[in-house]
């Protein structure tokens, strides 16, 4: 089945610096790679997603890129701000229903 | 604006008694799930289903089951409560299960086992 690895565990950026946080995955099949954030004492949200017939996919100051070729997918948030502090999960899946998700990373933006 | 909601929020169980979270979602998704959350290890999916009348195993059911007689609610039961079980429970839906179909979480479910 899938396995998804992610990186860093925890992450920590000043105010204004970017973040860039990176995610594996072993199933050749999958071709769906959402991104959530998940803020303390709430369940995850949505905040980017990336199909596989896509490489990169912005919005504002969050974007994913995807390597198929290498299993990889990473998201980048520039010009970070206090507010972007939570806990960011990757996930995969293929054309089935579950989504894997990686272990999690924790976004730590000080001012 | 409801979405996925859950209940209790929190919960503590004795080891060996039983208990039933409740999720309901009013977005008429036809696709539920129940995951667990424990520290440093992402989200587990326990269970789902695609519709009224059926479920299927995730990732870790063992210890657990499900019911889907409507469109909007999931229960998720505990039988036999274990110390292994005091996690953190996320009921969430979507429209369908293609690529590209978003999972909506609810708020989360402490358990606590002793």
């Amino acid at each position: 089945g899938e396995n998804v690895e992610q990186h860093p565990s925890t992450l920590s950026v000043q105010e204004g610096d970017s973040a860039v946080i990176k995610c594996t995955y072993s199933d050749s099949a999958s071709n769906y790679f959402p991104w959530y954030k998940q803020e303390l004492g709430k369940g995850p949200q949505l905040i980017i997603d990336i199909r596989s017939n896509v490489g990169e996919k912005k919005d504002q100051r969050i974007a994913v890129t995807l390597n198929k070729t290498a299993k990889h997918f990473s998201l980048h948030i520039t010009e970070t701000q206090p507010e972007d502090s939570a806990v960011y999960f990757c996930a995969a899946s293929d054309a089935g229903t579950a989504l894997i998700f990686g272990k999690g990373t924790t976004l730590s933006v000080s001012s | 604006n409801a979405g996925v909601t859950q209940t209790p929020k929190f919960r503590i169980l004795k080891i060996g008694q039983s208990m039933t979270l409740q999720c309901t979602q009013d977005m008429n998704h036809n696709y539920m799930y129940w995951y667990r959350q424990d520290p440093g290890m992402g989200l587990k999916l326990i269970y789902y289903s695609v519709g009224a009348g059926i479920t299927d195993k995730g990732e870790v059911p063992n210890g657990y089951n499900v019911s889907r007689s409507t469109t909007e609610d999931f229960p998720l039961r505990l039988e036999l409560a274990a110390p292994s079980q005091t996690s953190v429970y996320f009921c969430a839906s979507s429209y369908g299960s293609r690529a590209g179909n978003t999972i909506y979480f609810g708020e989360g479910s402490w358990l606590t086992v002793v």
